[in-house]
């Protein structure tokens, strides 16, 4: 059972273009959003996070969008770099409290590839 | 600063092998996961213990066991090795608090033949 749903699996962007990768998910008890960047032969990273009381947050070239009603988080890479290129893992955590307090669900990857 | 130290790095079974995936951390978190990797199928959770003396499964923890040695380490067997465990296994340290972030350790590539 797929909790949290990524598209698109694969993404080749141009150097400076914008890259936009996608979740939705379904458990009303998600309450916070991050996420995870992995290169390869690496373990994934912690990218940026957003909680459902903002619907955008910003770092650098990086931006999340969220729809709470709609269920969905995007990411949008701006001015996307070679250097970007990586496997991008969205997830979902519920809220503090109850048994599963703290456990990711993470969502199936997308491989971003940034052509020079 | 050594976060999450996984060993072995690389591993090669044959059906029916049992082994041990070691995982230690150093930043004095409750928390620890299991999952794997597998093309197009994101992380899946094995097991994880969210504090010493503790652990729970996941979404796919047949086949496997595991120990929450202490608070530092976390332990995954595989008892009887299957060609459908040929997967990269990472091991995570969750911190606690409302803004959940797992640091990774840097992975194990299990071929199992």
């Amino acid at each position: 059972q797929q909790q949290v749903k990524q598209s698109p699996q694969s993404l080749i962007v141009q150097k400076g273009g914008i890259s936009i990768i996608n979740c939705a998910y379904e458990n009303t008890a998600f309450d916070y959003f991050p996420w995870y960047q992995q290169f390869p032969g690496k373990g994934p990273a912690l990218l940026i996070a957003i909680r459902p009381d903002v619907s955008e947050k910003k770092e650098g070239r990086f931006t999340i969008s969220f729809n709470k009603s709609a269920k969905q988080f995007s990411l949008h890479i701006m001015d996307s770099q070679p250097g970007d290129s990586a496997t991008y893992f969205c997830a979902a955590s519920p809220h503090p409290g109850g048994t599963s307090y703290g456990k990711l669900t993470f969502g199936q990857g997308t491989i971003l590839t940034v052509h020079p | 600063n050594a976060g999450v130290t996984q060993t072995p790095k690389f591993q090669v079974l044959k059906t029916g092998q049992s082994m041990t995936l070691q995982c230690a951390q150093d930043m004095n978190h409750n928390s620890m996961y299991w999952y794997r990797q597998d093309p197009g199928m994101g992380l899946r959770l094995i097991y994880y213990s969210a504090s010493e003396g503790t652990t729970d499964k996941g979404e796919v923890p047949n086949g496997y066991n595991v120990s929450r040695l202490n608070k530092r380490e976390f332990s995954l067997r595989l008892e009887s090795a299957a060609p459908s465990q040929t997967s990269v296994y990472f091991c995570a340290s969750i911190t606690g608090g409302a803004n959940t972030e797992a640091f990774f350790g840097q992975g194990t590539r299990l071929t199992v033949v």
